[in-house]
């Protein structure tokens, strides 16, 4: 399986967009990356995902580029509740499923 | 109504004990998970069962034991508990094998003394 690079750490602005990068050059032709976020204490939460193509829902942009061997995520107005850790991922195989592989991150903080 | 619960949310207990944590979903998935979160922050996958069946068992201690007894339901169980079984444990669900958009519980904090 595919694995990930991010900077430890981003600093962004509230209300401005926050554009957080992930490097997974190996990653193969059929993994998805998907991309979660941990704030303090409490259980990760899904974000976003792709294969191919850039994709957008509620609460982010998620752009990959050509060659897929990066992306970044993208939060567009970022606010003090968007402070937390985010991990970009490419699934990991087990036995006979899938589950997800937890890097280190990026801990996004975003300042008034 | 919360999607994946966790119970305990806290657990303190003495080295060499027994001790379970259970975890429900009430999202209608076919596949759930336990995930450890060690001190360093890292998240692990320990089991995954689909619809009540054992599909990822990675390297866990024996002591571990996961139980499911229905497929809304996932305990974990672990006997004789050290002090480096402390961590923040976290049950999670997923639609199915195919997709990995899961729904984490809130987490059980266990602190072995």
């Amino acid at each position: 399986d595919a694995k990930t690079t991010q900077p430890p750490s981003m600093d962004c602005a509230e209300g401005r967009a926050a554009n957080l990068p992930c490097n997974h050059s190996t990653i193969s032709g059929n993994e998805y990356v998907y991309w979660y976020r941990q704030i303090h204490s409490q259980g990760p939460q899904y974000i976003i995902h792709g294969l191919k193509n850039n994709e957008t829902n509620e609460m982010a942009s998620l752009i990959i580029t050509e060659d897929r061997k990066s992306s970044t995520l993208i939060l567009p107005h970022a606010t003090l509740r968007d402070t937390a850790v985010y991990y970009c991922i490419v699934r990991f195989y087990s036995n006979s499923g899938y589950a997800l592989n937890f890097g280190k991150g990026t801990s996004l903080l975003v300042t008034p | 109504d919360t999607a994946v619960s966790q119970t305990p949310k806290y657990l303190v207990t003495q080295m060499g004990n027994d001790k379970s944590i259970k975890c429900e979903q009430n999202l209608g998935h076919d596949t759930m998970y336990w995930y450890k979160q060690d001190s360093k922050k890292f998240l692990k996958i320990m089991f995954s069962y689909n619809n009540k069946e054992l599909i990822i068992n990675e390297t866990v201690p024996n002591r571990f034991s996961p139980k499911s007894p229905d497929k809304a339901h996932l305990n974990l169980h672990i006997n004789s508990l050290e002090l480096g079984d402390s961590a923040v444990y976290f049950c999670a669900s997923t639609l199915s094998t195919g997709t990995l958009e899961a729904f984490f519980g809130q987490g059980t904090r266990l602190t072995v003394v």
